[in-house]
């Protein structure tokens, strides 16, 4: 079945460490998401991926980097800078056509401080 | 500046009633589009229905439609004939420019028996 794969369910992270959270799809979507949700709060944007090899940052982008080699995979990586990282992650992918498409998300990636 | 807002936290349904949510909007572009997304207590967020600023008609999906007062820049949800699966937290989107989404804080539903 088609859709959005992301792993690990749960991770965390030790003080100084960089972790990457992974997000693979197979719907073929060209533009691909990472957001960020703190408990009773909605989502907020860290980057987004509109194609292969360009993406920009969203609205809370500092202490996070991305990369986007393959159109299938947009790993996001919480590197030491981000204080405070505890929060659930959420990556999300949508077809590009037309201003009418979901985002599509997957399961998500709970991540906490040790 | 917050652009989307949903002014109830929660709210309790009796099974089989319907419910409204709220999700009131702030845009100066003429072109834009209203989502809303339902995330169960297992973190998964689905999407439910969508309405674009230029659709004449009202969106409706199975169970759920949107009341959409453009003047008054309001999206509100319409779950009707309620059931227990539908617990769960609802967020209003709204899409900015390029695929974009700006969400609420959402409105966590409790269906009761």
């Amino acid at each position: 079945d088609g859709g959005i794969t992301q792993s690990p369910k749960y991770l965390f992270r030790k003080e100084g460490q960089n972790v990457t959270l992974s997000c693979e799809q197979n719907l073929n979507h060209d533009a691909m998401y990472w957001y960020r949700q703190d408990p009773g709060q909605g989502l907020r944007l860290i980057y987004y991926s509109q194609i292969v090899n360009d993406f920009q940052k969203g609205d809370i982008a500092e202490g996070y980097s991305v990369s986007r080699e393959k159109k299938e995979s947009f790993p996001l990586t919480v590197t030491s800078a981000q204080k405070n990282p505890t929060a659930f992650y959420l990556c999300a992918s949508r077809r590009d056509r037309g201003g009418n498409q979901p985002q599509h998300f997957g399961d998500g990636t709970r991540l906490s401080i040790l | 500046a917050q652009k989307i807002t949903q002014t109830q936290p929660g709210m309790f349904v009796q099974e089989k009633e319907a419910v409204t949510l709220d999700c009131t909007y702030d845009t100066s572009d003429q072109s834009y589009g209203l989502f809303w997304y339902k995330q169960p207590s297992s973190g998964e967020m689905i999407f439910l229905i969508y309405q674009g600023s230029y659709d004449e008609q009202n969106a409706t999906e199975g169970r759920y439609s949107l009341n959409f007062q453009k003047a008054r820049k309001s999206a509100n949800l319409v779950i009707s004939a309620s059931q227990l699966g539908d617990s769960a937290m609802y967020f209003c989107a709204m899409r900015e420019g390029w695929g974009k989404l700006q969400f609420g804080a959402g409105t966590q539903v409790v269906v009761t028996p």
